[in-house]
């Protein structure tokens, strides 16, 4: 079975710095890792992924996720966030065969502080 | 124009009823899902439809069924609503395993 863990569910930054919201995920099987992030009264709009090949991966909005299998980690990164990244951000694991089901973390609530 | 599409946005209806929520997606993807938002904001995945065929069918009441009359619509029928049921509902859909999710709006469903 797959589990998604986001160890913090609220995250309160300062504008213009910069943010990590942390991802940990168990699965006996490989996965693909991706964040989505949720918008005030909208759905889930995908901000990155990783597949497979460099470990390093880029997203919109400057957006940046590293993922590291030996600790199970897809950390979320931003050097410098805005006020409209201010929203709520979920990680989530699909198995690399079967039914494309995803498996989401409880989400983190981003608050950029002006 | 939207690429996931939900109606309605918002459903309000008392203990008992039975109501449906459509979704429909133009992106000429195979696969379609619901997932349940609950209000401490949990994602869960309940169905998932592949080339109309149930391929996912999680441990959900079977108060709940998906119905697929073509490859761009899965609506959700929900019978005898109980006061659980009240969450937000997401539409999702998806080429294959390798293409990420397109998510709907949501329709908020509340039970009185």
């Amino acid at each position: 079975a797959q589990s998604v863990t986001q160890l913090d569910s609220q995250v309160p930054v300062f504008e213009e710095a910069p943010v990590e919201l942390r991802c940990n995920y168990s699965s006996s099987v490989s996965v693909y890792l991706f964040w989505y992030v949720q918008y005030p009264n909208q759905g889930l709009q995908l901000l990155l992924k990783y597949l497979s090949g460099s470990t390093l991966v880029k997203g919109i909005n400057g957006f940046e996720a590293e993922f590291n299998k030996s600790q199970t980690s897809f950390h979320l990164r931003k050097p410098s966030v805005h006020i409209s990244d201010t929203a709520e951000y979920f990680c989530a694991v699909s198995v690399r065969s079967g039914a494309n089901n995803l498996f989401f973390g409880t989400g983190t609530r981003l608050t950029v502080i002006p | 124009d939207t690429a996931v599409s939900q109606t309605p946005k918002y459903l309000v209806t008392q203990m008992g009823n039975d109501k449906s929520i459509k979704c429909e997606q133009n992106l000429g993807h195979d696969t379609m899902y619901w997932y349940k938002q609950d209000s401490k904001k949990f994602l869960k995945i309940m169905f998932s439809y592949n080339n109309k065929e149930l391929i996912i069918n999680e441990t959900v009441p079977n108060r709940f069924s998906p119905k697929s009359p073509d490859k761009a619509h899965l609506n959700l029928h929900i019978n005898s609503l109980e006061l659980g049921d009240s969450a937000v509902y997401f539409c999702a859909s998806s080429q294959d395993i390798l293409q990420p999710q397109h998510f709907g709006d949501g329709t908020r469903l509340s039970i009185l």
